[in-house]
């Protein structure tokens, strides 16, 4: 079974200034995927970024970078320059690339942006 | 292109009362899944299908059932609906292509209260 765990339940930080949201995971699986989801106050989960098992490079997406550490089954959101539209729930998920490929999340991070 | 709609939006039910979720995905996706969210949690898989005619429990399946009979719909029927049934319930779909980096599209959900 695979396991999410994310140990902020809240977070501020100041618009423009950088945030690193925590991630840890658990799996006996050796191929799944990692995903970050921003949920807004309106409900919708709009997904963020991505990264493989075997991606040997952390992934970025704009503003969004992951710090991948795969020994350490880690996987940090860092969002640089906040802004005030950043204030959401993020959660991170984890699927394994056999079977259901159902995803597994987390409990999430309320960021909040302050100007 | 529409990508996953979910109907309704909003729903008050009565205990024991019966109802469906609707969801319609239009990217002919054959991997589809029924999540529920609780207050202040991460999302929690109730069923799955991996096509038509296919589909198989998550998590919490316990006062659900679905069915499959096309590619494009994935609706959730619940019977005697029980105060512990109160959340917002996800649906979303995504490929079962041999390629890792596919994501899973989310609909926008359905908020579900039991009184």
């Amino acid at each position: 079974a695979q396991k999410i765990t994310q140990t902020q339940p809240g977070m501020f930080v100041q618009e423009k200034e950088a945030v690193t949201l925590d991630c840890t995971y658990d799996t006996s699986d050796q191929s799944y995927g990692l995903f970050w989801y921003k949920q807004p106050s309106s409900g919708e989960m709009i997904f963020l970024i991505y990264q493989g098992s075997y991606d040997e490079q952390n992934a970025t997406e704009g503003r969004y970078s992951l710090n991948f550490q795969k020994a350490r089954k880690s996987t940090n959101l860092v969002i640089s320059a906040s802004q005030l539209g950043d204030s959401a729930m993020y959660f991170c998920a984890m699927r394994v690339n056999t079977g259901r490929r159902a995803l597994t999340f987390g409990s999430g991070t309320r960021l909040q942006v302050q100007p | 292109n529409a990508g996953v709609t979910q109907t309704p939006k909003f729903r008050i039910l009565k205990i024991g009362q019966s109802m469906t979720l609707q969801c319609t995905q239009d990217m002919n996706h054959n991997y589809m899944y029924w999540y529920r969210q609780d207050p202040g949690m991460g999302l929690k898989l109730i069923y799955y299908s991996v096509g038509a005619g296919i589909t198989d429990k998550g998590e919490v399946p316990n006062g659900y059932n679905v069915s499959r009979s096309t590619t494009e719909d994935f609706p959730l029927r619940l019977e005697l609906a029980a105060p512990s049934q109160t959340s917002v319930y996800f649906c979303a779909s995504s490929t079962s292509l041999a390629t890792t980096t596919d994501t899973q599209y989310f609909g926008p959900g359905t908020r579900l209260t039991v009184l």
